[in-house]
């Protein structure tokens, strides 16, 4: 069983839908939770960080962590077409090593 | 733009070859990370360097290795190339450990 479990998707929307994208996690340990997007061929790219539980807003997009469960989750609100891409959630423990351990990502597509 | 420099975007090279990838990390971020991105296995991370020393070791092979030199930039050494190295690889900066950490353009190798 794999650390990080995410839905590979494709998630397929349209224009203005309110997007849901989540992962679980089996390792108590981590506290830090990140979501990146990552375009194809590109980089990823950082868009939230949360630590510990709770919940984050920033723009469009909001990041809820429910450590009691091991679930993550990112909202979309207004879904663009410019918001295709994959989604992927990632994860660190406290302790003494800072390595991200990434789900497999969420290929989103919003279509106009 | 990140501010994390790769070089080269492309390498294509035959397998038992030597290659050298290069990362510059964002100003001020002592941190950097190396990670490789395939289909089957998703991102796995590699190795981390903070400011000149090895932190962290992830699933990095044997006929890998990487360092990281005075003016913070990072080079990953990859030897003995097999077909199966062929991948996406990314360098990450932070500016600390347990920081957010930010991922340059990639890298992408073939082994032909």
């Amino acid at each position: 069983q794999k650390e990080v479990e995410q839905d590979p998707g494709p998630l397929s929307v349209p224009e203005g839908a309110i997007v849901s994208l989540n992962c679980t996690y089996s390792n108590s340990a981590f506290q830090y939770f990140m979501w990146y997007r990552q375009y194809s061929r590109k980089g990823p790219e950082l868009l939230m960080y949360t630590y510990s539980s709770g919940n984050k807003e920033d723009g469009r997009f909001t990041a809820q962590v429910d450590k009691s469960s091991k679930y993550i989750s990112l909202f979309i609100r207004d879904s663009q077409p410019s918001d295709s891409a994959t989604y992927l959630c990632a994860m660190s423990a406290l302790g003494d090593t800072d390595k991200l351990i990434f789900g497999t990502g969420t290929r989103l597509q919003v279509f106009p | 733009d990140s501010g994390v420099t790769q070089t080269p975007k492309h390498l294509i090279t035959a397998t038992g070859q030597r290659v050298t990838l290069r990362c510059s990390p964002r100003s001020g971020d002592l941190s950097v990370y190396w990670y490789q991105q395939s289909l089957d296995q998703g991102l796995q991370f590699l190795i981390q360097y903070y400011n000149g020393e090895e932190r962290a070791k992830g699933n990095i092979l044997e006929r890998f290795s990487a360092q990281q030199f005075p003016d913070l930039h990072s080079e990953l050494n990859l030897s003995s190339l097999e077909l199966g190295d062929s991948a996406l690889y990314f360098c990450a900066s932070s500016v600390a450990e347990k920081a957010r950490q930010y991922f340059g353009p990639g890298t992408r190798l073939t082994v032909t």
